[in-house]
């Protein structure tokens, strides 16, 4: 597609339910991007996709979150167990091959576990 | 660990003032974005530099990387309020993997 889409754009849930959160990235882009962004907090890193390399998970938060890449294209964030801290915007991004290219966002998923 | 430093962390101005934004790295990196993030919406590439001292212009905004390769800076010349937005700092610290992000500017131009 022409942009980065994120679906849903808003996820209300309950406390200790699991969700899962889905980012179509640009055609052709090796690269894939998830972050978190909470308010007045700066863009957390939590995991990133190359290719078919082994994607680097140093950055998600516990075991209850987890990622996958299917076919190089779709990615999909799972949160087992939500909790309310896990409340924020997840933001995903592609680039063409890495950092150096910049990334194209999309408009993120908010997420609010009351 | 890299740190990368924005200031100020907020600014509201009137429409037609000046700014200048900063970006200050504790190392020297090798490429350095620019990002515009608008509320609701993922951040925006405005520009990459990857040369010391290099200048860019996008309209109304200059771009400025520091000749030591550490800092960078973001002129905004007659702001407007679709200035408005939280304005992002990013470097590539060589590894071509993953961005190092700074915590942003937030500019709000009143009309």
């Amino acid at each position: 597609g022409a942009g980065v889409s994120q679906s849903p754009s808003n996820k209300v849930t309950e406390k200790g339910k699991d969700v899962e959160l889905r980012c179509d990235p640009i055609s052709g882009h090796t690269a894939l991007y998830w972050y978190r962004q909470s308010l007045g907090q700066g863009l957390e890193f939590l995991i990133y996709f190359q290719g078919n390399s082994a994607p680097d998970k140093s950055g998600l938060p516990s075991d209850r979150f987890s990622a996958e890449r299917t076919g190089g294209s779709v990615s999909t964030l799972t949160i087992q167990r939500t909790q309310q801290e896990d409340s924020a915007v997840y933001l995903c991004a592609s680039s063409l091959t890495g950092a150096a290219y910049g990334y194209t966002f999309g408009s993120g998923t908010r997420l609010t576990v009351v | 660990t890299q740190l990368l430093e924005q200031s100020p962390q907020f600014l509201s101005i009137q429409e037609g003032e000046n700014l200048t934004v900063y970006c200050n790295s504790s190392s020297v990196f090798s490429s350095l974005q620019w990002y515009r993030q608008e509320p609701g919406e993922g951040p925006v590439l405005l520009v990459t530099v990857v040369t010391g001292g290099e200048v860019k212009k996008l309209k109304r905004l200059t771009f400025q990387f520091g000749d030591a390769r550490k800092d960078s800076s973001l002129h905004i010349t007659a702001a407007q309020p679709g200035d408005t937005g939280l304005y992002l700092c990013a470097i590539n610290a060589g590894n071509n993997r993953k961005l190092i992000w700074g915590l942003g500017t937030s500019l709000a131009v009143n009309p």
